[in-house]
């Protein structure tokens, strides 16, 4: 069964960090692009940040609000994307969901809160 | 960066009515276009991809349309399981970027 599974979500306060993990199975992690997507309480869906596969460079992009503050890496060795999240605002506070944003499942969301 | 206009925000609507949901891009985006189907509680699911391409799995009475700048998602005739919420996500080029997504609601 084709799945990606994400933790690490949680409180924190206004300036603080945290790292959600996405773990894959079922399919070729390494060929996979991955993506965060994350959804505000009530609100739409937001695209955050994408990780290429090696063989097309690893190279990661990064929606403009959380750009030099969040990092997302991979490790294939593991079938498992990250998602470093640094300087943690208000505004951040959403469920956060792994996705490859093609034909596979998504995963079922890690929510962050970020309050005082 | 480009824009997705969705539309309508809402929608009301009967068992077997035919839906129409819209995505205008800001730029051409050739049928770098997929659809999701969104329920309370849940992950996203992707009912077609590259404009038309219906998702495997997902029923006939979905369809898509378009390419460029406007595009289209139909349902034939409405089932009970389709109330959700419905976006469009353009993966032309980065940033990607959702429409601002359509609840169809019963009426």
């Amino acid at each position: 069964e084709v799945q990606l599974v994400e933790s690490g979500g949680g409180l924190v306060k206004p300036g603080g960090s945290l790292r959600l993990s996405c773990e894959g199975s079922g399919f070729i992690f390494t060929n996979a692009w991955i993506s965060w997507v994350r959804q505000a309480p009530g609100k739409g869906l937001e695209w955050v940040a994408r990780v290429r596969n090696k063989r097309d460079g690893g190279t990661t992009d990064y929606a403009a609000p959380v750009k030099d503050r969040f990092t997302i890496s991979r490790d294939d060795s593991r079938d498992t994307a990250y998602l470093q999240m640094n300087s943690l605002k208000i505004e951040d506070t959403a469920v956060y969901y792994c996705t490859t944003l093609g034909r596979k499942p998504w995963g079922q969301g890690a929510l962050v809160t970020v309050s005082s | 960066d480009i824009q997705m206009t969705q539309s309508p925000p809402s929608l009301s609507t009967s068992l077997g009515d035919r839906v129409t949901i819209t995505c205008r891009a800001s730029q051409s985006i050739s049928t770098y276009l997929d659809w999701y189907q969104q329920k309370p509680g849940k992950a996203p699911k992707l009912l077609i991809y590259a404009a038309s391409d219906l998702q495997s799995g997902v029923p006939s009475r979905f369809s898509g349309s378009g390419s460029g700048t406007d595009f289209t998602l139909t349902i034939s005739s409405l089932q009970p399981e389709d109330f959700a919420t419905y976006y469009c996500l353009q993966t032309y080029s980065t940033p990607l970027t959702f429409g601002g997504g359509t609840k169809v609601e019963i009426k």
